[in-house]
């Protein structure tokens, strides 16, 4: 039973353009959620969060967006650009569990076009 | 700081053979994990400890042997592998209370044969 989904495999963008990355999660005891970064050949890098008491948070060109009711958890990127090209993985924890436990989705790769 | 290390970058076993992952980690986090990721699976949970002498089994742990004798090193040990583990291998860290900054290493890939 795959707790954390992130349904779509790939997404192509144009550069300067807003990319959106999708991931729903079916445990309610999921509290904090995340997204990593992963390029080929390197391990995953961690780019922002966001707390289940919050719904928004954003960082430079990165807002993550939390829908509690709907259990889905979105990734802008705005304008995207060459340089983030990447899988993306979408992650979920909870605070009531050890917080090392992250249970990850399958990641999507994000392709942005010159 | 050279964060999370990992060796070898690759390896090819043939099924049945023994061997151990190393992975090192100069932050003075407690918490270190080993993930694998294969095609179409994302990260999975192998194995994980809270500090020197204390792990415990993730999402996956059929097949691997892990101890933390040093709050720096986590080596992962596959006892005798099988095809079903040609996968890469990812060994993070990261603080007690610092959940979201969960550092990886660049990796392992393994090829069993």
């Amino acid at each position: 039973d795959q707790q954390v989904k992130q349904n779509s495999p790939s997404l192509s963008v144009q550069e300067g353009r807003i990319s959106i990355l999708n991931c729903d999660y079916t445990n309610s005891m999921f509290d904090y959620f995340l997204w990593y970064k992963k390029y080929p050949a390197e391990g995953p890098t961690f780019l922002i969060s966001i707390s289940s008491i919050k719904d928004k948070n954003e960082d430079g060109r990165f807002t993550v967006f939390l829908n509690k009711s709907a259990k889905h958890l979105s990734l802008h990127i705005v304008p995207s650009q060459p340089g983030d090209s990447a899988v993306y993985f979408c992650a979920a924890t909870s605070s009531g569990g050890s917080n090392y436990k992250l249970t990850f989705g399958k990641g999507t790769l994000l392709t942005v076009n010159p | 700081n050279a964060g999370v290390t990992q060796t070898p970058k690759f390896q090819v076993l043939k099924t049945g053979q023994s061997m151990t992952l190393q992975c090192a980690q100069d932050m003075n986090h407690e918490y270190m994990s080993w993930y694998r990721q294969d095609p179409g699976m994302g990260l999975r949970l192998i194995h994980y400890s809270v500090g020197a002498g204390i792990t415990d089994q993730g999402e996956v742990p059929n097949g691997y042997n892990v101890s933390r004798s040093t709050t720096e090193d986590f080596p992962l040990r596959l006892l005798s592998a099988a095809p079903s583990q040609t996968s890469v291998y990812f060994c993070a860290s990261n603080t007690r209370t610092g959940r979201e900054t969960q550092y990886f290493g660049p990796g392992t890939r393994l090829l069993v044969l």
